[in-house]
């Protein structure tokens, strides 16, 4: 397998752009997650998809941030609009079917967004 | 609320050394412990994933250990290389099912 699949790579934009991130999981894994890492705070755990259904978004910062989960193979993070501070490295994750609690979350490559 | 702490934030040494990375945890009610290891401009491996049932978990010159009642956990690299040279990050997943991330230890081992 290929592993997870993120797009682009790299992204800068200027403040007040649509930022949309992609990625593809691994395939026949169940979970799916968004991170974001900043020098300032880390990693930090944005939302999570469970069979393509948001469990928890509680980590998502603002209403400008949203994702979704079509089907089993694809999601996307969106910003609208993004601003300077949104600039990170966002990863996406992928585990098995058996659960947040036990299973390895495998990590894509990220993609780097800097908001100018 | 979780937080995870690491010590050291950097470390130095030359081939051939053993090391020991710390990582701590104030809630000592968690499911897992993970520990990862991020190269620069990549996203993160997973090296290790202690069950909270566990005390340790090995993989090659690799050797987590777990103390939950006392909130640590120790990464064992043996015979450390310079294709050790990364960020190692510990994580763990309490009630929250959320995986919460330690500040990291950047490891950088010279020939």
């Amino acid at each position: 397998d290929a592993g997870v699949i993120q797009s682009p790579r790299h992204e800068v934009t200027e403040m007040g752009q649509e930022v949309t991130l992609r990625c593809k999981p691994i395939s026949g894994h169940d979970y799916l997650f968004w991170y974001r890492q900043t020098m300032m705070r880390g990693l930090e755990l944005l939302i999570y998809f469970n069979n393509n259904v948001p469990i928890d978004d509680s980590g998502m910062p603002e209403d400008r941030f949203s994702a979704k989960m079509p089907n089993a193979s694809f999601s996307t993070l969106k910003i609208q609009p993004s601003e300077p501070r949104d600039s990170a490295v966002y990863f996406c994750a992928s585990s098995l079917g058996g659960g947040v609690l036990t299973d390895t979350q495998y990590f894509g490559p990220g993609t780097r967004l800097t908001v100018l | 609320k979780q937080e995870v702490t690491q010590i050291p934030a950097a470390l130095s040494v030359p081939e051939g050394e053993n090391l020991v990375l710390n990582c701590s945890f104030t809630d000592s009610a968690i499911y897992n412990l993970q520990w990862f290891r991020q190269d620069p401009g990549k996203g993160l491996t997973s090296l290790l994933l202690i069950q909270s049932s566990q005390r340790e978990q090995t993989s090659g010159r690799l050797n987590a250990s777990l103390d939950k009642s006392s909130g640590r956990s120790t990464l064992y690299i043996a015979a450390s290389q310079p294709g050790d040279s990364a960020t190692y990050l510990c994580a763990v997943i309490g009630y929250t099912d959320k995986l919460i991330f330690g500040t990291g230890t950047r490891l950088q081992v010279f020939p």
